[in-house]
């Protein structure tokens, strides 16, 4: 078991390209997560899948678009990349509800 | 406006002793605390949860506090390891919404 994948580890993007990060989990949960992580703000919730086919924004969507391509995955994507997008992003899935959710490593993306 | 705060940034502890880490909260309608722990380029782990109808929960070395009246949950960690040093997040949830991060405390625990 893998647990919860992010690609890619590391990004580096000029402002206004747009970029897609991936994640995947093999634990057959229902539920999966986006979030940012900034110095000092924890982790902020950009958007949520409660369940397969279904999408909701979260605390900070703006900027950001997902797409539920399956169970298994779980896609975030940035269309034009800003510098304030500087951030560590994690992926997280849990079964159905959202106590225990488990994470990717992350993705650490430095927009210039 | 932090739903949840973890006011102590950072923390050092000498190896063998209890850790306390604290977490202030104000929203009432909380009702399951989490505690996570992160290490360097890895994601965040669950480490131990309590409910809002306890106030003590025990794996291990590691306790959780609840004191609904203050807003207020604490992790003792006893007796502190060099490898608990990492970061630690306090997180918590209500019915139907979503779940609130504190922005974290790191610890150091030394040798």
């Amino acid at each position: 078991n893998a647990g919860v994948t992010q690609t890619p580890k590391f990004q580096v993007l000029k402002t206004g390209q747009s970029m897609t990060l991936q994640c995947a989990q093999d634990m057959n949960h229902n539920s999966m997560y986006w979030y940012r992580q900034d110095p000092g703000m924890g982790l902020r919730l950009i958007y949520y899948s409660a369940s397969e086919g279904t999408t909701d924004k979260g605390e900070v969507p703006n900027g950001y678009n997902v797409s539920r391509l399956n169970k298994r995955e779980f896609s975030l994507r940035l269309e034009s990349a800003a510098p304030s997008q500087t951030s560590v992003y994690f992926c997280a899935s849990s079964v159905n509800r959202q106590y225990e959710q488990y994470f990717g490593p992350g993705t650490r993306l430095t927009v210039t | 406006d932090q739903q949840v705060k973890q006011n102590s940034p950072s923390l050092s502890v000498q190896e063998g002793r209890i850790s306390i880490l604290n977490c202030d909260y104000t929203n009432s309608m909380f009702d399951y605390f989490l505690w996570y722990k992160k290490y360097p380029a890895e994601g965040p782990t669950f480490l131990i949860s309590i409910s809002s109808i306890k106030d003590k929960n025990e794996d291990g070395r590691f306790t959780v506090f609840l004191n609904k009246s203050a807003k207020h949950l604490s992790l003792h960690i006893v007796p502190s390891q060099p490898g608990d040093s990492a970061v630690y997040f306090c997180a918590a949830y209500a019915a139907g919404n979503k779940l609130t991060f504190g922005g974290g405390t790191r610890v150091l625990v030394k040798p």
